[in-house]
């Protein structure tokens, strides 16, 4: 099946931690993206990619790490410097010269 | 102003009613719209794009006013299904993988 994977499902991590989040397409897009959701707000953009071995920071990077080495990936990594980390996040990709994103089902983390 | 502005809502209709919701933006030369559907703790998934022309899916219309800045989804025969929160979409730049700015949603209830 063709999609867009985000794992674990639920995570759950101590305060200070490291947490990396996986996401993995296997649709032969060429930009993917982080968001992040909290109860009540719009989704808010983290990082993007749009092309491998290279991203860029949206909105709300501080706390956040990302790499693209893989066409197919663009984990995010959850730092110890992100204020308040417990949220559901969202990873999308899109294809190559459209606007269109399309979304896994999310990951909801939790910390501690 | 914000860049996209939803009314929240709640809408709360009955089986069968017709619905419309508004959103507008500030940017006068976005180029790209979207209406996105999110069920409850859910990842948003694409109801349908919005061209200028307006367009049609089954039950729901998209319309585009670009004079007047602002999409519309209508909702006709409503069915109990429907019932989730719809996020308007807005992009700045067409077909480039650019950031898409997210409206708060609007939120549907379908009542029996």
């Amino acid at each position: 099946d063709g999609g867009i994977t985000q794992s674990p499902k639920y995570l759950f991590r101590k305060e200070g931690q490291n947490v990396t989040l996986s996401c993995e397409q296997n649709l032969n897009h060429d930009a993917m993206y982080w968001y992040r959701q909290d109860p009540g707000q719009g989704l808010r953009l983290i990082y993007y990619s749009q092309i491998v071995n290279d991203f860029q920071k949206g909105d709300i990077a501080e706390g956040y790490s990302v790499s693209r080495e893989k066409k197919e990936s663009f984990p995010l990594t959850v730092t110890s410097a992100q204020k308040n980390p417990t949220a559901f996040y969202l990873c999308a990709s899109s294809p190559s010269n459209t606007d269109t994103q399309y979304f896994g089902p999310g990951t909801r983390l939790t910390v501690l | 102003r914000k860049e996209v502005e939803q009314d929240p809502g709640p809408f709360n209709v009955p089986e069968g009613a017709t619905v419309a919701f508004n959103c507008t933006y500030s940017n006068s030369a976005s180029q790209s719209f979207f209406w996105y559907r999110q069920d409850c703790r859910k990842e948003p998934k694409l109801l349908m794009s919005v061209y200028s022309s307006g367009n049609e899916d089954g039950r729901f219309t998209a319309q585009l006013n670009r004079a007047s800045q602002y999409i519309s989804l209508l909702i006709r025969d409503s069915k109990l299904s429907d019932s989730a929160t719809y996020l308007c979409v807005v992009a700045p730049n067409a077909g480039n993988n650019r950031k898409l700015i997210w409206g708060l949603g609007t939120s549907l209830g379908v009542n029996p």
